[in-house]
């Protein structure tokens, strides 16, 4: 089975500052990693997502994030955030290249952006 | 966009009823997967659907069910609700192949039972 935390159930930001979001994740098989965000009033958005290859992946809207197996992390970054960033934003993980792959969630983080 | 829809978006009910929503996929994708976000948490998974038979499903009891038709698109039935079930429904459409099963979300069906 797997798990995962994140560890900030909120994370207050004023505009143009760097935001860190935290997730850790377990799981005694390998798995693929997401970020998704969600807006208020709507479903869920793939921001970036972790296969293979590079620890350092980019996604949508200026954010990236870093994969470090030996912490079994998957934090996710953003330079610079605008008031349009206001959302909540989920970690996820599901099995590698298992049939039927579940997606399985944080909490979630609720990042209020500040002018 | 991700071209998933779901239909209705708001829904009330009273306990006891029943329910059913619906999912339309992503042209080209063959799998639907569903899950419940209660207020203030992350989505937990219902099931899935491949190829019209149940591929997966998670901690929720028999009186949540499904389909998949043959054009992909999928049904979620909930029978004998509890005031528990209000919550977002959100359905997800991936394509099976290599399995990677990356997800596309649908803007939700959000459920409030009385």
């Amino acid at each position: 089975a797997q798990s995962v935390t994140q560890l900030d159930s909120q994370v207050p930001v004023f505009e143009e500052a760097p935001v860190e979001l935290r997730c850790n994740y377990s799981s005694s098989v390998s798995v693929y990693l997401f970020w998704y965000v969600q807006y208020p009033n709507q479903g869920l958005q793939l921001l970036l997502k972790y296969l293979s290859g590079s620890t350092l992946v980019k996604g949508i809207n200026g954010f990236e994030a870093e994969f470090n197996k030996s912490q079994t992390s998957f934090h996710l970054r953003k330079p610079s955030v605008h008031i349009s960033d206001t959302a909540e934003y989920f970690c996820a993980v599901s099995r590698i290249k298992a049939a039927g792959n579940k997606l399985t969630f944080g909490g979630g983080t609720r990042v209020l952006v500040k002018p | 966009e991700t071209g998933v829809t779901q239909s209705p978006t708001h829904l009330i009910k009273t306990r006891g009823q029943q329910v059913t929503l619906r999912c339309s996929s992503q042209s080209g994708h063959n799998t639907v997967s569903w899950y419940q976000q209660a207020l203030g948490q992350g989505p937990q998974f219902i099931f899935q659907y491949y190829r019209e038979e149940e591929n997966g499903r998670g901690n929720f009891p028999p009186r949540f069910s499904g389909l998949q038709f043959p054009n992909y698109s999928s049904e979620l039935n909930v029978n004998a609700l509890e005031l528990d079930d209000s919550a977002l429904y959100l359905c997800a459409s991936s394509l099976v192949a290599s399995g990677e099963n990356i997800q596309y979300f649908g803007a939700g069906t959000r459920l409030s039972v009385l």
